[in-house]
């Protein structure tokens, strides 16, 4: 069965720091997607990113960058220079397919508080 | 990707009492499915609804407590039965379009 680790139960930094939270995800699939979401205080989930299992590349978007190491099944996600909008709980998860269908199946987040 | 408009955002409510979610999604999709956020907690799946089909739920969850009706592809309600206390969580819908996941706004219930 799939299952997505984050180690990191809350993480504080003050503004301007980098910050890496990290993932690890265990399948027994060939086949999957990664993602990254948001979650700031209103609830609502923010999709950052998909990476799929065969794109081991590195991506960069703004302050935000992905390591995937598919050799040490982690998934982990960092923010250059922290700002107090970035405070929001994060969650990584896997998709594989069960059945025909994928399911997704989330970490249990980390709460990241970016204080001025 | 789709785009999922989902209400009430928010709501409190009388234990005992049932509420019912909509989410509306603005094009056709195939598989939706409902979660649960328990305070502080991570999202789990409750079920899987597939247009003219019955739901598919996952472990703890059944379907008279969660009913969900799927009546066309657009178009997806989630009732929270019989409401206690311990019901009270965020429930977010999702539509999946290829691999991609799309998530309603949320709405946070409180059962008093």
């Amino acid at each position: 069965a799939q299952k997505v680790t984050q180690a990191q139960t809350e993480i504080s930094v003050v503004e301007k720091e980098d910050v890496t939270l990290d993932c690890v995800y265990e399948t027994r699939d060939t086949t999957y997607y990664l993602f990254w979401y948001k979650q700031p205080p209103s609830g609502e989930l923010v999709f950052l990113i998909r990476r799929n299992s065969f794109d081991e590349q590195n991506e960069i978007s703004g302050r935000y960058s992905w390591n995937f190491q598919k050799s040490t099944s982690s998934f982990n996600f960092t923010i250059t220079a922290s700002q107090v909008v970035d405070s929001a709980v994060y969650f990584c998860a896997l998709s594989e397919r069960n059945s025909g269908y994928s399911t997704l199946t989330f970490g249990k987040g980390t709460m990241l508080l970016v204080s001025p | 990707s789709a785009v999922i408009s989902q209400k009430p955002s928010r709501d409190i409510c009388q234990r005992g009492t049932s509420l019912t979610i909509q989410c509306q999604v603005d094009s056709q999709v195939t598989m939706m499915f409902w979660y649960r956020q328990q305070p502080g907690q991570s999202l789990t799946l409750i079920a899987t609804a597939n247009q003219g089909s019955e739901a598919t739920y996952e472990s703890g969850f059944v379907i008279d407590k969660f009913p969900i009706s799927r009546p066309n592809l657009t178009f997806s309600t989630l009732t929270v039965s019989n409401m206690s206390p311990e019901d009270s969580s965020i429930y977010l819908c999702s539509a999946i379009q290829g691999h991609g996941y799309t998530f309603g706004s949320g709405t946070r219930l409180t059962v008093v």
